[in-house]
């Protein structure tokens, strides 16, 4: 158990749908990211919040809309979604920016 | 986008085997660099962070190094296991929250 949980595990939606991806830290930190891996990619970095403010939003298309209410939850709302989108989104925590991460099951993403 | 580069990709190794393998990194402008550990079908779990030239770490059988300098990491196991079978991630960190992460280097143990 790692503290972080994601749900939905996994997600097929068409390209015209709205979902969202929800995230849950249970660990007490104070960052919460967001993580595309695609096949055959490396992890990438998508946003940072830091004591609910976005930090580091890495070029993301405006289609992927982080959301984060508080220290514990975050979201990623997502709107009209390519099927290069498919991948694995893997949520994290820390107890600060740039500390060591703790993450979540992931939600394997289908966009048909 | 800045560059971490992993090798070697994959490790076929005995059970009892030590190895070890690399992270390279752009170090101009460097913070920390993170090593992660990823099994199948679970989460990546946190291993290391070391952020000063020359750092030392140490858990059990795996170690790690790191030069910033020269802009390298690596990564040590000794006396392999088939529990050590995963995928190990690098991940370097530039002002506080860019992070990068390499393609990882998959390791397999055979009893």
């Amino acid at each position: 158990e790692t503290g972080v949980t994601q749900t939905p595990r996994h997600l097929v939606m068409g390209m015209t749908n709205k979902k969202s991806l929800k995230c849950e830290q249970h660990l007490g930190h104070n960052a919460m990211y967001w993580y595309k891996q695609s096949a055959k990619k490396p992890l990438e970095l998508m946003f940072v919040y830091s004591l609910e403010e976005r930090v580091e939003n890495n070029s993301v298309p405006s289609r992927f809309s982080p959301e984060c209410p508080n220290s514990s939850h975050l979201f990623l709302h997502l709107h009209t979604l390519q099927p290069e989108d498919s991948a694995l989104y893997l949520c994290a925590s820390s107890q600060d920016s740039g500390y060591e991460q703790y993450f979540g099951p992931g939600t394997r993403l289908t966009v048909t | 986008i800045l560059n971490v580069e992993q090798s070697p990709q994959s490790l076929h190794v005995q059970e009892g085997d030590s190895t070890n393998f690399t992270c390279s990194f752009p170090s101009s402008n460097f913070y920390a660099l993170h090593w992660y550990r990823w099994e199948t079908a679970k989460s990546p779990e946190a291993l290391f962070v070391m952020t000063l030239n020359g750092d030392e770490k140490k858990k059990g059988r795996i170690s790690a190094t790191l030069n910033t300098k020269e802009g390298y990491s690596y990564l040590y196991i000794k006396g392999s296991q088939p529990e050590d079978s995963a995928t190990y991630l690098c991940a370097s960190l530039y002002n506080f929250n860019k992070f990068y992460f390499g393609s990882g280097t998959k390791l397999n143990v055979k009893p």
